[in-house]
């Protein structure tokens, strides 16, 4: 079965830091893979997704993740960290073969904090 | 940008009351999904649906669960007698076609309490 793993709950930054946020996903096949940012009060938005194209992916607001499959990775990174960053963020995965679309698998999420 | 609402944004019940959480998909969007989050848990998928019919559901929707599309704007589920289990911030979700375009717009989200 499909499953992604996140490491940390918790993440905090100083501003100007890099991010780096990390997701394991575990499947015979790759699949497609996303990164969701929930802002406080709000419902969860696609910062970026990989579909078998390009293994670097650039999203929303200077986000961007590179698909390694000799790792089954699909870390999120940005190169300096903003206060307005500050957020949940979610890796998921949806099977390429079998299951509905839109029935995406997701990570517990990672609370990005962002400290002055 | 267009979005998803949902509401009520919080619902307090007792245990064994039957609960209807609205939704209001983005207006040219056909397929319509609800996933749950238990506090500290994964989100989690439970329902999809498209052309007035469930599509896909997990082993979480049940036989307490239903799903409506009642009108041309609602999307609703139902949960017909709540259980202390069913806390959980539910979110419903949309997308236009899912062979072009694999963006799922999400609502902010009912924090479902049962008491």
């Amino acid at each position: 079965a499909q499953s992604v793993t996140q490491l940390g709950s918790h993440v905090s930054v100083s501003e100007g830091a890099l991010v780096l946020l990390r997701c394991n996903y575990s499947s015979s096949v790759p699949p497609y893979l996303f990164w969701y940012v929930q802002y406080p009060n709000q419902g969860l938005q696609l910062l970026l997704k990989y579909t078998s194209a390009a293994t670097l992916v650039k999203g929303i607001n200077g986000f961007e993740a590179e698909f390694k499959k000799s790792e089954t990775s699909f870390h999120l990174t940005k190169p300096s960290a903003h206060m307005s960053d500050a957020a949940e963020y979610f890796c998921a995965v949806r099977p390429i073969y079998g299951g509905s679309q839109g029935n995406l698998i997701f990570g517990k999420g990672t609370k990005l904090s962002v400290k002055p | 940008e267009p979005e998803v609402t949902q509401t009520p944004s919080h619902q307090v019940t007792q245990m064994g009351q039957e609960v209807i959480l609205r939704c209001v998909p983005i207006s040219n969007h056909l397929y319509f999904y609800w996933y749950r989050q238990i506090l500290g848990q994964k989100v989690e998928f439970l329902v999809s649906f498209y052309n007035n019919e469930i599509s896909e559901k997990s082993e979480i929707f049940d036989d307490q669960f239903s799903v409506e599309r009642p009108d041309g704007s609602n999307f609703t589920l139902k949960i017909r007698s709540t259980k202390l289990e069913d806390s959980a911030m539910y979110f419903c979700a949309s997308s236009e076609d899912l062979i072009l375009n694999e963006k799922l717009f999400f609502g902010s989200g009912t924090q479902l309490s049962v008491l």
